[in-house]
């Protein structure tokens, strides 16, 4: 079946870069998701992309995507105390899918001062 | 002794009274993780400390206190022991923050009973 893997715990220091890597497992995933959850409050979607693309950059944040390898990275740029959070990988496949979108358990980023 | 060490090693107590659990690691490692181990449920992380005063729960926290006040304890305390709290518990530290790639270090465990 689908899974989606991630590390739980990743420590970087603030203005440093963080890398949450994420891998998956379904060949037939379409779209790729980041979403963020800070303490308290709900999913809020960061970014997505969509599997023929490798890259995609907003702001502070990148998304790659290797497709031969099902490996789907975070890049957080410039990392600030705010971006303290759990971050959700996820995917969704195509229609015949059931439109499941399946997470993985989230990576806790600290920032360390 | 050099290494992570836990004790007790076996402890029987009543519903309602206060437990701690102590763990104690030589290494100077920054992150440290409490997990009980049930039959069914393999290992669930109940609450786990990247640095000296800092904590956060984990998967199971409800019923469970810590605190790092110095970075080679982590106390694990059950303020008011119930008999679900019955299991065997285990201490872990690791010195890197990403859980892909470094070895976590467990203690020998300690097994509860809550009569």
């Amino acid at each position: 079946g689908e899974d989606v893997e991630q590390s739980l715990f990743l420590s970087v220091r603030e203005g440093d870069s963080s890398v949450i890597n994420c891998t998956y497992t379904d060949s037939s995933s379409t779209y790729l998701y980041w979403y963020k959850q800070e303490p308290g409050a709900g999913l809020q979607l960061l970014t997505y992309i969509f599997s023929n693309m490798d890259m995609k950059q907003d702001q502070r944040l990148t998304v790659l995507l290797n497709k031969k390898d099902k490996h789907l990275s975070l890049r957080i740029a410039d990392t600030q105390t705010g971006d303290s959070a759990i971050y959700f990988c996820a995917e969704s496949g195509p229609p015949n899918r059931d439109d499941k979108i399946i997470f993985g358990k989230g990576t806790r980023l600290h920032i360390l001062p | 002794d050099a290494g992570i060490t836990q004790s007790p090693r076996y402890k029987i107590t009543e519903t309602g009274r206060q437990v701690t659990l102590m763990c104690h690691q030589t290494w100077s490692h920054s992150y440290m993780f409490w997990y009980r181990q049930d039959l069914g449920h393999g290992l669930r992380l109940i609450y786990y400390s990247a640095a000296a005063d800092i904590t956060d729960k984990g998967e199971v926290p409800d019923g469970y206190v810590v605190s790092r006040s110095k970075t080679e304890n982590f106390p694990l305390t059950l303020e008011s022991a119930t008999r679900s709290q019955t299991s065997v518990y285990f201490c872990a530290s690791t010195e890197g923050a990403d859980t892909s790639t470094d070895t976590q270090y467990f203690g020998p465990g300690t097994r509860l009973t809550v009569l």
